[in-house]
């Protein structure tokens, strides 16, 4: 199965908050799993990335939590800013690379002032 | 340019005619993607290309769909007798190689009347 899914569909937090975006996926030889970040009427960017031989990976305010054996695996957003207000896909492909990429269904944030 | 660059950004069609969408990769760029977002949706693969040659068309959803990259940078998604369900926003990626970050465009929007 190529499905990844994706929760909550919409978040909404304070300034100063964390926001915890989570994803799971089927099948189990993904080895590449990114995180995208897109704004309206842009195209996505990604955030950050992780493999499946680490369980985390932080880079900034951002950290990916990655559980193999649950084939699950989560964006953290500490200290969330309103302009963190975006919509954030998780993906997943094969052979640690870029292209073919699955996406979840995405998660709409608003961080409040 | 600095970034991967689509064009149109906007295209308005009728149903039945045909419409080419085209991709300007980031110079130097050897891997080039072509995925479909439909609103509220994450982005499908369509295609991947390794040069000239499109190394994985997979996700094409039809023959009514076909890419090209005739000299390995610049590409043109072609969609022939349009149908209103084509109707998305069309992203171009492009990474270094293909195991390596890729990045998107701003996309453009296909609307088919």
């Amino acid at each position: 199965q190529q499905q990844v899914k994706q929760s909550p569909q919409s978040l909404i937090v304070q300034k100063g908050g964390i926001s915890i975006i989570n994803c799971a996926y089927e099948n189990t030889a993904f080895d590449y799993f990114p995180w995208y970040q897109q704004f309206p009427g842009k195209g996505p960017a990604l955030l950050i990335a992780i493999r499946p031989d680490v369980s985390e990976k932080k880079e900034g305010r951002f950290t990916i939590s990655f559980n193999k054996s649950a084939k699950q695996f989560s964006l953290h957003i500490m200290d969330s800013q309103p302009g963190d207000s975006a919509t954030y896909f998780c993906a997943a492909s094969l052979s640690g690379s870029a292209r073919q990429l699955t996406f979840g269904s995405g998660t709409q944030l608003t961080v409040l002032p | 340019g600095a970034g991967v660059s689509q064009t149109p950004s906007n295209k308005v069609t009728e149903k039945g005619k045909y419409v080419e969408l085209r991709c300007d990769p980031i110079s130097g760029h050897t891997a080039l993607y072509w995925y479909r977002q439909s609103l509220g949706q994450g982005p499908e693969f369509l295609i991947y290309f390794q040069g000239t040659g499109a190394a994985d068309d997979s996700g094409l959803p039809n023959d009514r769909f076909f890419a090209v990259r005739p000299e390995g940078s610049v590409s043109t998604l072609k969609i022939q007798r349009t149908e209103r369900g084509d109707s998305a926003v069309y992203l171009c990626a492009s990474s270094l190689f293909k195991n390596t970050e890729a990045f998107f465009g701003q996309g453009t929007r296909l609307t088919v009347v």
